[in-house]
């Protein structure tokens, strides 16, 4: 069965303190990896989409990364509006998403 | 530029009752979907139209329908509410399925 798992569930950090969310997958064939931040009581706002294993792709404080069988968002040095759920999805080019259960990360001052 | 909107944005329902969540979007794309949130299971896609007159099911369709009559609109339909379906829905929208979704801001539906 396809999967996208995230790690961990649930990240706190101290503003500046940088840190890592997993997103892994096992999809026959991978068609786009999408990043997506979700506030509370907002919808997914898309952040990136990664292709290809090697790729890298970088916005502010914010840079995602792919290989073969997972990705990786790396927060540099986060502040506390960097606060949200952060949502991996996977296109297996059956125009269906399937997405992870998120990561959720507070950033404290 | 108002993007993808959903209406209503609360509703209370008993069991039993029909209704319509409703969704609309202005940026001419083909590919719509619709997405429940619920606490612990991420976004689980219900039904998906990759055009106007076409439409297909995702992981989750029993108790709902979906048309596509226009390119702008998308309904889903809840036939006879469920408590099961209480949840958070969410409307997508793309140019076409591979690329990056707009999502609404949901519909937070309770079922007594």
């Amino acid at each position: 069965e396809d999967q996208v798992t995230q790690s961990p569930e649930a990240l706190r950090l101290q503003e500046g303190e940088s840190s890592s969310l997993n997103c892994s997958y096992t999809v026959s064939g991978l068609r786009g990896l999408f990043w997506y931040r979700q506030d509370p009581g907002k919808g997914p706002e898309f952040l990136f989409t990664l292709y290809s294993a090697g790729e890298e792709k970088e916005k502010e404080r914010l840079k995602a990364t792919l290989t073969k069988k997972e990705s990786f968002l790396h927060i540099t040095a986060p502040k506390p509006e960097d606060s949200a759920t952060y949502l991996c999805a996977v296109d297996e080019g059956t125009d269906k998403l399937i997405f992870g259960t998120g990561t959720r990360l507070q950033v404290f001052p | 530029n108002a993007g993808v909107t959903q209406t209503p944005k609360f509703q209370v329902l008993k069991t039993g009752q029909s209704m319509t969540l409703q969704c609309a979007q202005d940026m001419n794309h083909e590919y719509m979907s619709w997405y429940r949130q619920d606490p612990g299971m991420g976004l689980r896609l219900i039904h998906y139209s990759v055009g106007a007159g076409i439409t297909d099911q995702g992981e989750v369709p029993n108790g709902y329908n979906v048309s596509r009559s226009t390119t702008e609109d998308f309904p889903l339909r809840l036939l006879s509410a469920a408590p099961s379906q209480t949840s958070v829905y969410f409307c997508a929208s793309s140019r076409v399925g591979n690329q990056p979704q707009h999502f609404g801001d949901g519909t937070r539906l309770s079922i007594l």
